[in-house]
């Protein structure tokens, strides 16, 4: 049973360009959220799909968008890209929106951007 | 506003011995769950415990056991018989129901070094 996979794992970028994040929900699962987390810091949400629609959204700008894929897969759109966008970008997946009582999020291994 | 705090950048602890990772958290709301979460230089985040808030037992998974203080408001995580692999960052993290969608809160994350 495949854990939750995200492609590609390392990218380099320059400024002002554009880059997509990919990422396979583990089996089973139907809603994948993603998380970005900067050098030294914790993960900070950034926005979360189901049934293939933006759900809610964290404090981000609108260069970053995202699409979700009718067998559950997720892309992470970041556009104009800027220095400060350099961060682990980690992509983590559950079933249903509520969640169980635990309400567990699988994580994948994370895609490191750095921007130069 | 909901919050987590991990007071402690960084921790030591000898091979076998125990350790108390600290962990404080604020939020108004009655029913939330809390994690914690290990990530080795790898990046990918591992799920290590939960915590309800109606839950009246203390959470415990092996050798990781969660001291909850609901009046306090401090979930602290507890590693008994410490090994080498367990350095790595540790990242307690809170549930937050925002409309009826769930998302993770994280703290800023400690990092253990176990030393034999």
């Amino acid at each position: 049973d495949a854990g939750v996979t995200q492609s590609p794992t390392h990218l380099i970028k320059t400024r002002g360009q554009q880059v997509t994040l990919r990422c396979s929900p583990k089996s089973g699962h139907d809603t994948v959220s993603w998380y970005q987390q900067a050098l030294g810091q914790g993960p900070q949400f950034i926005f979360q799909y189901y049934e293939e629609e933006e759900r809610q959204r964290g404090n981000f700008p609108d260069r970053f968008s995202g699409h979700q894929f009718p067998n559950y897969s997720s892309e992470l759109n970041v556009n104009a890209l800027l220095l400060g966008d350099s961060a682990l970008y980690l992509c983590a997946s559950s079933s249903g929106l509520a969640g169980g009582p635990s309400y567990e999020q699988y994580f994948g291994p994370g895609t490191r951007l750095t921007v130069t | 506003a909901q919050k987590i705090t991990q007071t402690q950048p960084g921790m030591f602890v000898q091979e076998k011995e125990a350790v108390t990772l600290d962990c404080t958290y604020d939020t108004s709301d009655q029913s939330y769950g809390l994690f914690w979460y290990k990530q080795p230089s790898s990046g990918e985040m591992i799920f290590l415990i939960y915590q309800g808030s109606y839950d009246e037992q203390n959470a415990t998974e092996g050798r990781y056991s969660l001291n909850f203080q609901k009046a306090r408001k401090s979930a602290n995580l507890v590693i008994s018989a410490s090994q080498l692999g367990d350095s790595a960052m540790y990242f307690c993290a809170m549930r937050a129901f925002s409309g009826g969608y769930n998302k993770l809160i994280f703290g800023a994350g400690t990092r253990l070094a176990v030393h034999p």
